[in-house]
């Protein structure tokens, strides 16, 4: 999961297997979530967004689930590869609000597949 | 293929230096977005853009300063460049949404 601090949570895997990514969220307003990857010197890409009338949401192996009771989000990422690896960020927007556009991110996670 | 471009990737100043940090972008986006990325902080909003002429404050703004004169720019200025400003900027624009589209960064050295 996430968290505040010089050292990142890591993740590392298998190749093939199932990895969880978590985030805690702070803003009970927020309505849109957003998971993001970066690959080692590049910027972050988009992976898979959601927002908060639902609670799960399913992409090309990748699905995101939403828990707004507990503020937690979570990215599961299914037959892990090695490309795979990279730092994972979830987002945060109160996307009705004033702050249009106006991502907060979390820390970070670092995922490492071994081959 | 639209693309979003920052320039230079690399830069090495002295402190006390103005910078400018270029970002341009081709898919003709209203939303422009500097953000700081140092590690323990994550992502950093500086400065944003909604369009040509608009610019908003960000969360760590203080030493920095951006112009909108088209859309497809938004500059990015160090005024007076401080060791704690040594750090790797991203740029992005969004439509609107959440989705935000990065450039490669630009990593500032202040020595």
């Amino acid at each position: 999961g996430e968290s505040v601090g010089l050292h990142l949570p890591t993740l590392s895997v298998q190749e093939g297997d199932n990895s969880i990514i978590n985030c805690a969220y702070s803003n009970s307003a927020s309505d849109y979530f957003i998971w993001y990857k970066q690959e080692s010197g590049k910027g972050p890409q988009f992976i898979i967004d959601i927002r908060s009338n639902m609670d799960k949401r399913q992409g090309q192996r990748v699905t995101v689930l939403l828990n707004k009771t507990v503020k937690h989000l979570s990215l599961q990422i299914a037959a892990t590869q090695p490309g795979d690896s990279a730092v994972y960020f979830c987002a945060e927007i109160n996307a009705g609000g004033t702050s249009y556009g106006k991502l907060t991110f979390g820390q970070g996670t670092i995922l490492t597949v071994h081959p | 293929d639209a693309e979003i471009t920052q320039s230079p990737r690399h830069k090495i100043t002295e402190t006390g230096r103005q910078v400018t940090l270029a970002c341009h972008q081709t898919w003709n986006h209203n939303n422009m977005f500097w953000y700081r990325q140092d590690l323990g902080h994550g992502l950093r909003l500086i400065h944003y853009s909604y369009g040509v002429q608009d610019t908003n404050k960000g969360e760590v703004s203080d030493g920095y300063s951006v112009s909108r004169s088209n859309t497809e720019d938004l500059p990015l200025t160090l005024e007076s460049a401080a060791s704690s400003q040594t750090s790797v900027y991203f740029c992005a624009s969004s439509l609107g949404t959440g989705e935000l589209f990065f450039g490669e960064g630009s990593r500032l050295t202040v020595l």
